[in-house]
């Protein structure tokens, strides 16, 4: 597709369970990036990825949450045994970092994820 | 580190009212700067973006300066309309640097018919 495309858009879950969230960036994007907007929150950054290696995972709160990236394109963040404090929208960007690039991020719609 | 500091919300106005968002920033290099709007339900989008000093970038009748001496990107739009209503965050991206673009907390505009 043209744009940055996460999955799934909604998520309900019970606390405890494991859940993942799918970003697919846009085709020759190079850098991958996850952000968590809790309501009436700003933007916090969780992990940021160039190709498939993350050079900066020091966003990510605890050690429930990962993310991998693999093929240099799609990018999955998992949280295992979640937690309510967890219910957020989950937002992937991905962005050129090469050549003349200004830094603009691309962003998906967000997933929004519900502990109960 | 780099840090972006926009005003707080909600900002509310009328229909056609003039409109300023405050941002301001630091960094140590030569920041690209931008504007993200992100409407009710969806992600975010870019707004407008200036890459060098004294740069103006515009879109959409909203226009921002990127003042170096003030370090600041302020955001106006002259006559604002109801569907301008949405979050809008402020944000810098300097790519002699880190390449984790810097946001601040969003602005909530609400305009009222």
């Amino acid at each position: 597709g043209a744009g940055v495309s996460q999955s799934p858009s909604n998520k309900v879950t019970e606390k405890g369970k494991d859940v993942e969230l799918r970003c697919d960036p846009i085709s020759g994007h190079t850098a991958l990036y996850w952000y968590r907007q809790s309501l009436g929150q700003g933007l916090e950054f969780l992990i940021y990825f160039q190709g498939n290696s993350a050079p900066d995972k020091s966003g990510l709160p605890s050690d429930r949450f990962s993310a991998e990236r693999t093929g240099g394109s799609v990018s999955t963040l998992t949280i295992q045994r979640t937690q309510q404090e967890d219910s957020a929208v989950y937002l992937c960007a991905s962005s050129l970092v090469e050549g003349m690039n200004t830094g603009e991020l691309f962003f998906g719609e967000g997933s929004r994820l519900t502990v109960l | 580190g780099d840090s972006v500091t926009q005003m707080e919300g909600p900002v509310t106005l009328s229909e056609e009212a003039f409109l300023t968002i405050n941002c301001t920033y630091t960094a140590t290099g030569y920041p690209s700067l931008f504007w993200y709007v992100q409407y009710p339900g969806e992600g975010l989008q870019l707004l407008l973006k200036a890459t060098k000093a004294d740069d103006k970038g515009s879109n959409k009748g909203f226009e921002a300066t990127y003042r170096k001496e003030t370090t600041s990107f302020h955001l106006e739009k002259g006559s604002v309309q109801v569907s301008d209503s949405a979050v809008y965050f402020c944000a810098l991206s300097d790519l002699r640097g880190s390449y984790i673009p810097t946001f601040g907390r969003g602005t909530s505009l609400i305009v009222h018919p």
